[in-house]
């Protein structure tokens, strides 16, 4: 069956350092991704999106990267804070209106 | 302000109980969504409405209901048939084929 799937399930980076979360998905038909970062306790938060027609998109400290040669989609989240510290989750949508998550990577942030 | 809102932030269930998680969005999303998350997983779609008056069952419907009278307003309903119910809740809307926003989660427990 399909999965999206995470490389790590916890990284350690220390504050100031770049960090780069990993994520591999197995459906060529998806069109669509979006990464969260959840808080513990709290509901996921949407970061960044990226449709399958593009190869990079940049928001504010964080850059997702899409590889669909190699079905490969990673989170580059630049000059690390204490509050970057959550789990993170990338969404895969085959194009029907639903998502389908990755187990998600912890990163914590080292002072 | 706009956004999601759910309720209660804990809640806690009687054996042969059924109990209704509320889910309020202000932000004239048509698409509704439930989810379920257990302890370091991901998040499992449970119902998801993209119009009023319809909804389609997710990946573990079993157990629950839901109803869908006002595009503003998604309850979830975990029956007495649902014999693990402990969980996070995680209620989100979109409007059509775009980026899925979060609320704040509810927690169950079972006494």
């Amino acid at each position: 069956g399909e999965s999206v799937g995470l490389h790590l399930p916890t990284l350690s980076v220390q504050e100031g350092d770049n960090s780069i979360i990993n994520c591999a998905y197995s459906n060529s038909a998806s069109d669509y991704f979006i990464w969260y970062k959840q808080e513990s306790g709290k509901g996921p938060q949407f970061i960044i999106d990226i449709r399958s027609n593009m190869d990079k998109r940049q928001g504010q400290r964080v850059t997702v990267l899409l590889n669909k040669t190699v079905k490969h989609l990673s989170l580059q989240i630049a000059a690390t804070q204490p509050g970057d510290s959550a789990v993170y989750f990338c969404a895969e949508d085959f194009g029907n209106e639903k998502l389908t998550f990755g187990t998600g990577t912890r990163l914590t942030i080292i002072p | 302000d706009g956004g999601i809102t759910q309720s209660p932030k804990y809640l806690f269930r009687k054996e042969g109980q059924n109990v209704t998680l509320s889910c309020e969005q202000n932000l004239n999303h048509d698409a509704m969504y439930w989810y379920r998350q257990d302890p370091g997983q991901g998040l499992r779609l449970i119902y998801y409405s993209q119009i009023v008056n319809d909804f389609q069952k997710g990946d573990i419907a079993e157990g629950y209901s839901v109803s869908r009278e006002k595009k503003e307003s998604f309850p979830l309903t975990v029956t007495s048939a649902q014999k693990n119910p402990t969980a996070f809740y995680l209620c989100a809307s979109s409007m059509s084929q775009e980026t899925q926003y979060f609320g704040p989660g509810t927690r169950l427990l079972v006494l």
